[in-house]
C-alpha cells in the first residue's frame, strides 16, 4: 500500500514530440504528489508538484494530471526538448510526514 | 544560498572499514532527510530528522547505519563496517514545508571493494 508504481522504465521521444510518463498508487491517504527531474550526476531536483483536490497543474510546459478516483496521475512533457533528457521520479505523501515515497523513476530520451 | 552541500562526492573504501557521509542543509530547513540510490530499488529513504531529532529510523537497512545531527547545520550518516552491498549513491535533502519540496544535494557515490 505504500507503493508508488511508474511506468514506463524508459522512453524515447522525438524533438516536439509529447512525453507521458504515468504513476499509480494505493494509498488514499497520500495527499501530495511531486515530480523530480535527475539529470546525471546531480541529485533529484523538484519539477512540480499537486495536490488531490485539482485535476491539473501545469507550468510552462509540464503539466501533472491527477485522477483521484482511478489514484493515478501523469506527468506531460509538451514540446519535448534534448534537454529535458534525464530521469523523472514520482513520488507521494501524506500529510504532516514529509515522508516521500518515491516511484522508480522513467530515464527519458528526447532525439534532437 | 549555496543549496545542501555533501561530501566527499566520491568514497571509495574497503570491505569492512567505517564510512562517513557528511551533509550541510540549506539553512532555515528543519528537516533533514537521508537516501540512497540504486538502480535495483531506486530512491530508499533511510532516516529523516526535524529540528535535529531523528523521526522515522525505520529505513536504515541495519545496525551497520548510524545517522546523527548534532546540530541544525550538520548531519553525518555511518556505515560501519561497509560492505560491498552498500555501495549505491546516498543523498541528502532538506526542506522547511511539504508544499516546498526537498533539495537533495548532489550525493555521494561509495564504493565498497
Amino acid at each position: 500500500q505504500q507503493q508508488v508504481k511508474q511506468s514506463p522504465q524508459s522512453l524515447i521521444v522525438q524533438k516536439g514530440g509529447i512525453s507521458i510518463i504515468n504513476c499509480a498508487y494505493e494509498n488514499t491517504a497520500f495527499d501530495y504528489f511531486p515530480w523530480y527531474q535527475q539529470f546525471p550526476g546531480k541529485g533529484p531536483a523538484l519539477l512540480i508538484a499537486i495536490r488531490p483536490d485539482v485535476s491539473e497543474k501545469k507550468e510552462g510546459r509540464f503539466t501533472i494530471s491527477f485522477n483521484k478516483s482511478a489514484k493515478q496521475f501523469s506527468l506531460h512533457i509538451m514540446d519535448s526538448q534534448p534537454g529535458d533528457s534525464a530521469t523523472y521520479f514520482c513520488a507521494a505523501s501524506m500529510g504532516g510526514t514529509y515522508k516521500y515515497i518515491f516511484g522508480t523513476g522513467t530515464r527519458l530520451k528526447v532525439l534532437a | 544560498d549555496a543549496g545542501v552541500i555533501q561530501s566527499p562526492r566520491h568514497e571509495v573504501t574497503e570491505m569492512g572499514q567505517e564510512v562517513t557521509l557528511r551533509c550541510k542543509p540549506i539553512s532555515g530547513h528543519d528537516y533533514l532527510f537521508w537516501y540512497r540510490q540504486t538502480m535495483m530499488r531506486g530512491l530508499e529513504l533511510l532516516i529523516y530528522f526535524n529540528n535535529n531529532v531523528p523521526i522515522d529510523d525505520s529505513g536504515m537497512p541495519e545496525d551497520r547505519f548510524s545517522a546523527k545531527m548534532p546540530n541544525a547545520s550538520f548531519s553525518t550518516l555511518k556505515i560501519q563496517p561497509s560492505e560491498p552491498r552498500d555501495s549505491a549513491v546516498y543523498f541528502c535533502a532538506s526542506s522547511w514545508a511539504q508544499l516546498n519540496g526537498y533539495t537533495f544535494g548532489s550525493g555521494t557515490r561509495l564504493t565498497v571493494v
